[in-house]
């Protein structure tokens, strides 16, 4: 099975700062047949279903702010927060679609500094 | 608008079982494949098990395999989850999900029904 290993566990950043989440997979989830990487970001809100933010590595779902963002590549991935909004307080999960495990990282817990 | 509402979830004592369902609207069900999820009361996400649209192409977590079934009806719409020998380590959130249009992440969740397993 991929492990992916999100750091750090948990962030504390100010409002209207930079927030950086990293993903990390224990294989490669880059398809080289198409050069698409099968990685996702999620957020969940206390009490709500997770919520799609990004696909392919960096492909914005439809309707997501464009202060998120998604980078990397085969097995080092980020999400980005360019300015953070109190709105965004919320635990994010990356997830591989690579494999028919589809397994998540443990998640990172992000709050306002 | 798409919509996955879950049900069926409840307290089971150990080792019994429990069906759960997903009923689906707002997109054509039988074009996509779907995917259970849980959540550990406080803990994070696990992917459990996937079926593909048409029902022909399964896959278990190790965690469930043997134990639980996923299966489809694309004529009522409805995606089901068949849970047998539970044990309290079960004892979660069970979400389904919806694959996207382009790949095979969740574009779509339910809002989840909670599972107890105890004594």
């Amino acid at each position: 099975d991929i492990v992916m290993t999100q750091s750090p566990d948990s962030l504390a950043v100010s409002l209207g700062e930079r927030a950086t989440i990293n993903c990390k997979s224990s294989q490669s989830v880059l398809y080289s047949s198409n050069n698409k990487n099968y990685l996702a970001w999620y957020q969940q809100k206390p009490g709500q279903p997770p919520k799609l933010l990004i696909y392919w590595a960096s492909t914005r779902e439809s309707g997501v702010p464009d202060r998120f963002s998604g980078s990397g590549s085969g097995t080092d991935f980020t999400l980005t927060i360019s300015s953070l909004q109190a709105e965004d307080v919320a635990v994010y999960y990356c997830q591989q679609y690579y494999t028919t495990l589809y397994t998540f990282g443990q998640g990172t817990k992000l709050e306002i500094k | 608008e798409v919509q996955l509402v879950e049900s069926g979830g409840g307290l089971v004592q150990p080792g019994g079982s429990l069906r759960l369902s997903c009923a689906a609207s707002g997109f054509t069900f039988s074009s996509y494949s779907m995917n259970w999820v849980r959540q550990a009361p406080g803990k994070g996400l696990e992917w459990l098990s996937y079926i593909k649209s048409s029902g022909t192409i399964i896959y278990y977590a190790d965690s469930v395999r043997g134990r639980f079934t996923i299966s489809r009806d694309n004529a009522k719409n409805s995606l089901y989850l068949q849970m047998s020998s539970l044990r309290a380590e079960d004892t979660a959130v069970y979400y389904c999900a919806r694959e996207g249009d382009s790949g095979s992440y969740a574009s779509a969740w339910g809002q989840g029904t909670l599972v107890t397993v105890s004594s």
